[in-house]
């Protein structure tokens, strides 16, 4: 089974418009991490956002905010006003820990969502 | 502050031949994370390296090797090239294994490495 599912391969946007992309989780261990990253055309990986599982709040880092449901196994990313720089590669990401000197574990990344801000 | 650098920024390689990779990472991160993403195939987890130790390796053969050095930098050797590991080849670094999950990991720009 996936570890981490985004449903949406592409998505057109107006620009200004909100967009919210989804993603979803599978993980039986208690303490995670979730990251959305952002790849441009030209390949670097930045990174956008950080959730932690025991984290009471939802996470927020400028234009960028993080719908945390963990219930529901839920990280879906909002992009508030978006602008046509938004438009690249979005990939979620979980980070577990899974080896057994206690520490954490390298990132594991869904497909991606391609997100194209139109204007 | 630096962030994680890679280099060569683009490799041509010719079927058999062995390519190397360099990264370093951020200042005061032990840890380095190899990555290929392949067109089609997403991000692929290559190798963990933190202390100068290999800490996990992804399901790759053992062609694909690496180490990390005493100064946290690390490079990523691929014997015996294949047509298939043309590939973006992505450098991150985070702070080190005792850390908790939430220690980021931030990328490189990456190593695109064509085989011919």
């Amino acid at each position: 089974a996936q570890k981490i599912t985004q449903t949406q391969p592409g998505m057109f946007v107006q620009e200004k418009e909100a967009v919210t992309l989804d993603c979803t989780y599978d993980t039986s261990d208690p303490s995670y991490g979730l990251f959305w990253y952002k790849q441009p055309s030209s390949g670097e990986m930045i990174f956008l956002i950080y959730q932690g599982s025991y984290d009471q709040q939802n996470a927020t880092e400028g234009r960028y905010s993080l719908n945390f449901q963990k219930a529901r196994k839920s990280a879906n990313l909002v992009i508030s006003a978006s602008q046509l720089g938004d438009s690249a590669m979005y990939f979620c990401a979980m980070r577990e820990v899974v080896n057994s000197g206690g520490g954490a574990d390298g990132l594991t990344f869904g497909k991606g969502t391609h997100l194209i801000i139109q204007p | 502050e630096a962030g994680v650098t890679q280099s060569p920024t683009h490799l041509i390689k010719t079927r058999g031949q062995q390519a190397t990779l360099r990264c370093s990472p951020i200042s005061g991160h032990t840890s380095v994370y190899w990555y290929q993403q392949a067109l089609g195939l997403g991000l692929q987890f290559l190798l963990w390296y933190d202390e100068g130790e290999e800490r996990n390796r992804g399901n790759f053969p053992p062609r694909f090797s690496g180490r990390q050095f005493p100064n946290y930098s690390s490079e990523l050797n691929v014997n015996a090239l294949e047509l298939e590991d043309s590939a973006l080849y992505l450098c991150a670094s985070s702070l080190g294994v005792s850390s908790l999950s939430g220690n980021t990991i931030y990328f490189g720009e990456g190593s695109w490495l064509t085989v011919v």
